[in-house]
């Protein structure tokens, strides 16, 4: 079985400050990790994806995350953030031969000026 | 090339009414999949599908229907709507069950 745990709901900051969102998942495998992003009233991107072969992965916008097997972890991270980055953000799992992508239930991410 | 695309974009139905959603992709992918997304649940996943002609159960099947006749194309039935299927349909492909998903722009249902 694999699950996802995004940690806030709801993360708030100001243009140019540090971007954090967090992402916990359970996987009897070694998982394939991924982060995507929903503008309002849109379909779901690609922002990056861990697929074991660097643990620091960088993705578009100027995004990356970490994968940290002891902290079973994948949080994502931006130095400095843009009015264009508020949006809803999903971590998602995947493992083994399982087809299935499971989800986290998302972490809107607002920007103020 | 227009990656995923799907139809109708937006619906009403009546409670008991059926209707079916289409999802298109030119990328020649072999799996396909539909998801549901409502507030605070994420997306989760309803049917999908490994190749043509083939089908399978997700997280939460009970009230769908789909068929896979055309590798490019995955149809959701829904035979007898209710309200509790109200939502925001995604359909994703991918060319095999690591890889991105790629989505649709989504279809929204309001069920009366």
């Amino acid at each position: 079985a694999q699950s996802v745990t995004q940690l806030g709901s709801h993360v708030s900051v100001s243009e140019g400050a540090l971007v954090l969102l967090r992402c916990n998942y359970s996987s009897s495998v070694p998982p394939y990790l991924f982060w995507y992003v929903q503008y309002p009233n849109q379909g779901l991107q690609l922002l990056l994806k861990y697929t074991s072969a660097a643990t620091l992965v960088k993705g578009i916008n100027g995004f990356e995350a970490e994968f940290k097997k002891s902290e079973t972890s994948f949080h994502l991270t931006k130095p400095s953030a843009h009015m264009s980055d508020a949006a809803e953000y999903f971590c998602a799992v995947s493992g083994g031969s399982n087809y299935k992508l499971t989800f986290g239930k998302g972490t809107l991410l607002t920007v103020n000026p | 090339n227009a990656g995923v695309t799907q139809t109708p974009k937006f619906r009403v139905l009546k409670t008991g009414q059926s209707m079916t959603l289409l999802c298109a992709q030119d990328m020649n992918h072999e799996y396909m999949y539909w998801y549901r997304q409502d507030p605070g649940m994420g997306l989760r996943l309803i049917h999908y599908s490994v190749g043509e002609g083939t089908t399978a159960k997700g997280e939460v099947p009970d009230g769908y229907n789909v068929s896979r006749l055309k590798k490019q194309n995955f149809l959701l039935g829904l035979e007898s709507a209710a309200p509790s299927q109200t939502s925001v349909y995604f359909c994703a492909s991918s060319r095999d069950s690591q890889e991105t998903q790629y989505f649709g722009p989504g279809t929204r249902l309001l069920v009366l």
